[in-house]
């Protein structure tokens, strides 16, 4: 069945630091893993997505790294801000849906 | 940039009452979806739909729970008779068609609150 694992639960870094955070998935014939952010008591905001013909895809601070093989994908900000404090999720495709992990709070301290 | 829009924002129900949540999906747009997401936990999937018919859904979309499409824009969600336990946030989403079918845009949500 479909089940997306993703760590750590919280993280707290501080302003600058980078912060990563991985997810591993079971269906081997997922192509599609895109990565989400909700800021408190808003909608989850899709930042980035990756495809499984890619093994790494960045977009300024924010950057998603994909292993087939391993069946696990990472999202990576750079010199965070406190304003990427947030939940994170990661989700991957399955049939018609998006499966997401149980989310990650991301904590800048400035 | 467009929107998926949703409302109530905000619905206080009694148990046992019907509750209809509505969305307006982005307008080119062909698939639709409901998700669940249960104060501090995360977002689980409802039910997709398509082609004007249900194309998966989930375990918690039970004969409570229906979807219509009722007019070419908006798409709802029907819990027949509310349970406390579904107390949460419903979010509506939509997504295009090619390479981006499952590119899921989110609206706002409606906050259910079961009394």
């Amino acid at each position: 069945g479909e089940n997306v694992e993703q760590h750590p639960s919280t993280l707290s870094v501080q302003e600058g630091d980078s912060a990563v955070i991985k997810c591993t998935y079971s269906d081997s014939a997922s192509n599609y893993f895109p990565w989400y952010k909700q800021e408190l008591g808003k909608r989850p905001q899709l930042i980035i997505d990756i495809r499984s013909n890619v093994g790494e895809k960045k977009d300024q601070r924010i950057a998603v790294t994909l292993n087939k093989t391993a069946k696990h994908f990472s999202l990576h900000i750079t010199e965070t801000q406190p304003e990427d404090s947030a939940v994170y999720f990661c989700a991957e495709e399955y049939g018609n849906k998006l499966v997401f992990g149980a989310g990650t709070i991301l904590r800048v301290k400035s | 940039e467009p929107e998926v829009t949703q409302t109530p924002s905000h619905q206080v129900t009694q148990m046992g009452q019907e509750v209809i949540l509505r969305c307006v999906p982005i307008s080119n747009h062909l698939y639709f979806y409901w998700y669940r997401q249960i104060l501090g936990q995360k977002v689980e999937f409802l039910v997709s739909f398509y082609n004007n018919e249900i194309s998966e859904k989930s375990e918690i979309f039970d004969d409570q729970f229906s979807v219509e499409r009722p007019d070419g824009s908006n798409f709802t969600l029907k819990i027949r008779s509310t349970k406390l336990e579904d107390s949460a946030m419903y979010f509506c989403a939509s997504s295009g068609t090619g390479i981006g079918a499952n590119v899921l845009t989110f609206g706002a949500g409606s906050r259910l609150t079961v009394l």
